[in-house]
This record gives C-alpha cells, structure tokens and sequence, in this order.
C-alpha cells in the first residue's frame, strides 16, 4: 500500500491561500488521492480527490504532479474555521473481496492566524 | 440523508467489563469500516464490512469482536479491554463500487476511556 507523507504543522494568515503538500511517491497507476481534515477529534470530513488530473470543488483545489508522487491541497481564502488537522490519503486498489483499504498520512496540523 | 451515527459519544469501562460501539447509516452504502485514532495521532484502520461480510481485519486483538448485523449497521462489541486501548473509535462507510465518485464518510466517533 502506498504511503504518504506531510509536513506536521504549517500556519497561513488568515484570507490567505493555504498550501499543504503531501508526497506519495509509492503511489501507483490506479490509486487515488484523497484529501480528509479533521477538527478537534470530530470525525474526519472529506474535502476533495483525484487520479491524474487537477481537480477543484467548493472546498479547495487539488493538484497532483505529472508523475503522480506528489500533491498540493490549496485552500484558495483560509479562514480561522480552516484551523485542522489535514490528513493525505491513498485509497489502495481493492482487495481480493473487492474492498478499498483508505490509509491515512501522518497529517499536517494547519493554524490560521488572525 | 447523507450521515452515519455513532453511539453513544463517550464511553468510560473497567477492564473486566463488556460493552458494544453501534454504527448506523442509510445511504445504502455496502462498506462500513472501523478505525481507531490515538491523540494526535492518525486514524488506523481495523476492520473493514463488505457486503455484511468481513473483508479487512488489520490484526486486531480478539478482545475486539466485529459485527455487521445487516447493512446498515455496524457493531464493535468490546470486552476485557486495557488502558491503551483508550482512545477515539470512528466508524465509516462508502458505496465500495470502482466509481470515481468513491469517497469514506466518517461518524462523529465513540470516545472511550478504559480504567
């Protein structure tokens, strides 16, 4: 199973653009990128995937490299509600029984300052 | 309705006692997961339910038993637990099909205190 791994801790002002990166360089062809954050011991709450190319949604934007090792999870206007942990995700291909396994990376702990 | 609802919210136990974590959601989803989470650390998988049956057990102690009475349900019935295992229990659950649009939804989690 892929690995992934984050910078444990960065800070962004607040209306700005917050940048977490997260390397999987492990990552295989049929692999996706999942992006989860996790507020003060809440259930984890998705925020964005993808495969190849870059993907955007209400949330944030992703962008995954040309060679898949590596990816960017951008929070266009970072609000001091962004303040979470962020956790990089690689779904693995299905088991035999056709189960996904999600494993989780360290996570990057994002505080955004006033 | 797009949540999956865990019970009870915190549970304190003495070792010697016997309890169950329940799980339940109604989006029809066919995989329903257990993870465990330490402070400030990250979710670890345990076991995973496809289609009521087990699919995924991550080498998870015996005193650990999971049950998926139907498909929407999940159970995690707990006995003679110790201290480390304190921690934040998180339930999930996903279509499991080979779609795109593939993606976990997490409950709000069980925190359970072992004395």
């Amino acid at each position: 199973d892929a690995k992934t791994t984050q910078p444990p801790s960065m800070d962004c002002a607040e209306g700005r653009a917050a940048n977490l990166p997260c390397n999987h360089s492990t990552i295989s062809g049929n692999e996706y990128v999942y992006w989860y954050r996790q507020i003060h011991s809440q259930g984890p709450q998705y925020i964005i995937h993808g495969l190849k190319n870059n993907e955007t949604n209400e949330m944030a934007s992703l962008i995954i490299t040309e060679d898949r090792k590596s990816s960017t999870l951008i929070l266009p206007h970072a609000t001091l509600r962004d303040t979470a942990v962020y956790y990089c995700i690689v779904r693995a291909p299905p088991t035999t029984s056709g189960t996904y396994k999600y494993i989780f990376g360290t996570g990057t702990r994002l505080k955004v300052l006033a | 309705d797009t949540e999956v609802t865990q019970t009870p919210k915190h549970l304190v136990m003495g070792m010697t006692n016997k309890k169950s974590l329940k799980c339940e959601q109604h989006m029809g989803h066919r995989a329903m997961y257990w993870y465990k989470q330490k402070a400030k650390k990250p979710p670890e998988l345990m076991f995973v339910y496809s289609y009521e049956k087990l699919s995924i057990n991550e080498s998870v102690p015996s005193r650990f038993s999971p049950e998926c009475p139907n498909s929407s349900l999940l159970n995690l019935h707990l006995h003679a637990l110790q201290p480390e295992d304190s921690a934040l229990y998180l339930c999930a659950s996903s279509q499991d099909r080979a779609s795109s649009r593939e993606k976990l939804f997490f409950g709000s989690g069980t925190q359970l205190s072992v004395l």
